[in-house]
């Protein structure tokens, strides 16, 4: 089974603050991909990243980065300098299926992190 | 331009009652999916399809029915036989070659 669990429910940070949000995932494929995603409060999904199974090479993207270490199935994403407009809910998710004879692919969600950023 | 569109907004529906919520892409994706999110629950998957005329169920089908006669779009029919439909839905499709999926804006659904 594919599963994603992001343990923290909620953080809350106060502006200029360092915070990292923790993403692990369970599947058995060799091959997936792992992202993550931001709501804001209008509600649509906005993509950060997307990693796959064969490369674990950490990213930084601005304030943004990102750890990927499959040895402990885990998918970490940290925001450097926490600003208000950082607030927001903050998914992960496991793609998995692709390459499989007749498979389909099947994009899962963690259940999100709420970060709030506080001046 | 190109994007995802989900219609509408907001609905509202008596108990008992069938409701279809749309959504459209002009991407030329492949892959489609339907989402619920409840507070606290995150995104949980209703269904998904991979090509025109074929879908799975996710992990939470039961009360839902989908079609997917055209490549463009998913509609998704909450039936009455969903108890507790009150919810935020989107709707995302993706490429089949493992990039990321987009989004629609949503349709929130409010039983009454």
């Amino acid at each position: 089974a594919q599963k994603v669990t992001q343990a923290q429910t909620e953080i809350s940070v106060v502006e200029k603050e360092d915070v990292t949000l923790d993403c692990v995932y369970e599947t058995r494929d060799t091959t997936y991909y792992l992202f993550w995603y931001k709501q804001p409060p209008s509600g649509e999904l906005v993509f950060l990243i997307r990693r796959n199974s064969f490369d674990e090479q950490n990213e930084i993207s601005g304030r943004y980065s990102w750890n990927f270490q499959k040895s402990t199935s885990s998918f970490n994403f940290t925001i450097t300098a926490s600003q208000v407009v950082d607030s927001a809910v903050y998914f992960c998710a496991l793609l998995v299926g692709r390459g499989h004879q007749g498979g389909s692919e099947k994009l899962v969600f963690g259940k999100g992190t709420k970060l709030t950023v506080n001046p | 331009d190109g994007g995802i569109t989900q219609s509408p907004k907001y609905l509202f529906r008596k108990e008992g009652q069938n409701v279809t919520l749309s959504c459209e892409q002009n991407l030329n994706h492949d892959a489609m999916y339907w989402y619920r999110q409840d507070p606290g629950q995150g995104l949980r998957l209703i269904y998904y399809s991979q090509i025109v005329n074929d879908f799975q169920k996710g992990d939470i089908a039961e009360g839902y029915s989908v079609s997917r006669e055209k490549k463009e779009s998913f509609p998704l029919t909450v039936t009455s036989a969903q108890k507790n439909p009150t919810a935020f839905y989107l709707c995302a499709s993706s490429n089949r070659a493992g990039t990321e999926a987009f989004f629609g804006q949503g349709t929130r659904l409010t039983v009454v």
